[in-house]
């Protein structure tokens, strides 16, 4: 089976600005979690999308939203960018919730905002 | 509030040497544990996780409730062993938020 994929790779955008990241989970998986990564805050949890619909949302401003699409595949937003959201943005894929099941991470997408 | 704590930030043993990577969380509710690893220029993975209480490349971690931990460790730790290793925490039940450590480097010398 193909891995989770993640496009783009590496983005770099400006303060203000907007950014829409995608994955494309495994086939079969349903959930679709997205990380942000920092040297500074680790592994954060952003939200989780299960069947079209959140399930679980972390502790983050509503400038990140995010949306799960009927073929599983998921995108996240980013509205009015800021510097502290240079991140390394990563996107797992599960065949049912997170609660048992191993998580599959994407090679994530390195997002530098200057 | 849960939280997962990694105390070390790096550990350094020889090769042939015992590894113990430590971990404790805090839960309110029946947590479910994980270790993920990240080799050099791979993704995460997972190692194991405590549900299916099984040994993989040597590995072993125990949910002790009573210390609220989940070491990983392995007796003999060999060169391949280093890379990046995160304990996770998912709850059982109801809404829950999937809780990483920041993460222990393992360097395994020669």
């Amino acid at each position: 089976k193909a891995g989770v994929t993640q496009t783009p790779r590496y983005l770099i955008k400006t303060r203000g600005q907007q950014v829409t990241l995608s994955c494309s989970p495994i086939s079969g998986h349903r959930s679709v979690s997205w990380y942000q990564q920092t040297p500074g805050q680790g592994l954060q949890f952003l939200f989780e999308y299960f069947s079209e619909t959140q399930r679980n949302k972390g502790n983050f401003p509503g400038r990140f939203s995010g949306r799960q699409f009927s073929n599983s595949r998921s995108e996240m937003n980013v509205s009015t960018l800021e510097l502290g959201d240079s991140a390394l943005y990563l996107c797992a894929s599960s065949l049912e919730d997170t609660t048992y099941n191993e998580q599959f991470f994407g090679p994530g997408t390195r997002l530098t905002v200057l | 509030a849960q939280r997962v704590t990694q105390p070390e930030k790096l550990l350094s043993v020889f090769k042939g040497a015992p590894v113990e990577l430590k971990c404790n969380y805090s839960y309110s509710g029946s947590p479910e544990l994980f270790w993920y690893v990240q080799y050099s220029r791979q993704r995460l993975q997972l190692l194991l996780r405590h549900i299916s209480r099984e040994s993989i490349k040597g590995f072993t971690a125990d949910l002790n409730k009573g210390e609220t931990s989940f070491h990983l460790k392995k007796p003999f730790a060999q060169e391949e062993d280093s890379a990046m290793y995160y304990c996770a925490l998912s709850g059982s039940g109801g809404s829950y938020i999937p809780t990483f450590g920041r993460g222990t480097s393992l360097i395994v010398h020669p």
